[in-house]
C-alpha cells in the first residue's frame, strides 16, 4: 500500500464548478501538507501549503487538513479552463532533508 | 529569474550507455533533490543533498549516483542505463530548515532508454 493515496482521475467539470480533490495517508508523522499544480510537460509548482490541521484559503483555493482522519482536501471554486492540470498532494514529517512524499496526482479537466 | 534549470530537456539512450543530468539553481538554496515521475506513481525521490559536498539516498536510489561539488549544482548520473529508467526526471531545491519547506522544481528531463 502506498504511503499517500490519490485518485488519478481524470476529473472533468464544467467551467464555474467547484473542483474537489483529496488525498489519504498512512504516516501519522506527517505534519506539513502541500498541493502542487503541474501543467503538461512542466515542473510542479506550489499551490497551497498547510502546517498541521485546519483550513487555509487563498483566492479561489481552499486547503483542508484533518490529521485525525489522515485526510487532506483541496477545493477550487469558480473553476476556469486554465485550472486544467494535474494536482499533486505532498507531505512531509519535517525531518532533516525536508523529504516530501507525493501522491500519484489527479488530472483535472475544466471544460469551457 | 531562472530558478531551477535542468539540462538536457530530452535524451534518448541505448541500454548500457551512461549519461549525466545537470541541475543548476540560482536561489542560493541549501537543499537539492532528484525525483523521477512515472505515470500514476507521482514523484519518487532518488537522491538528495542537504549542502555542498553531501548526498543521501532517497526512496529509489538504485542505478543512480549523484554529486554536489558546488552549492548551486546537483548532478545525477546513470552509469549503465536500463529501460526501467525511462522516466521524466525533476530536480528541486529549497532553502532548508523546517519552516515552510517549499521546494522549487525545474522543467524536467525526459529520458528514454531503448
Amino acid at each position: 500500500q502506498k504511503e499517500v493515496e490519490q485518485d488519478p482521475g481524470p476529473l472533468s467539470v464544467p467551467e464555474g464548478a467547484i473542483v474537489s480533490l483529496n488525498c489519504t495517508y498512512s504516516n501519522s508523522a506527517f505534519q506539513y501538507f502541500m498541493w502542487y499544480r503541474q501543467y503538461s510537460r512542466k515542473g510542479p509548482e506550489l499551490l497551497m501549503y498547510t502546517y498541521s490541521s485546519g483550513n487555509k484559503e487563498d483566492g479561489r483555493f481552499t486547503a483542508q487538513v484533518d490529521k485525525s482522519s489522515k485526510y487532506i482536501s483541496l477545493f477550487i471554486r469558480d473553476s476556469q479552463p486554465s485550472d486544467s492540470a494535474t494536482y499533486l498532494c505532498a507531505m512531509s514529517a519535517g525531518a532533516a532533508g525536508n523529504k516530501l512524499t507525493f501522491g500519484g496526482g489527479t488530472r483535472v479537466l475544466v471544460k469551457p | 529569474n531562472a530558478g531551477v534549470t535542468q539540462t538536457p530537456k530530452f535524451r534518448v539512450l541505448k541500454t548500457g550507455q551512461s549519461m549525466t543530468l545537470l541541475c543548476a539553481q540560482d536561489m542560493n538554496h541549501e537543499y537539492m533533490y532528484w525525483y523521477r515521475q512515472d505515470p500514476g506513481m507521482g514523484l519518487r525521490l532518488i537522491h538528495y543533498s542537504v549542502g555542498e559536498g553531501t548526498t543521501a539516498k532517497g526512496e529509489v536510489p538504485d542505478g543512480y549516483n549523484v554529486s554536489r561539488l558546488k552549492k548551486q549544482n546537483f548532478l545525477l548520473g546513470l552509469e549503465s542505463a536500463a529501460p526501467s529508467q525511462t522516466s521524466v526526471y525533476f530536480c528541486a531545491s529549497d532553502s532548508g530548515g523546517l519552516a515552510k519547506n517549499i521546494q522549487y522544481f525545474g522543467a524536467g528531463t525526459r529520458l528514454s532508454v531503448l
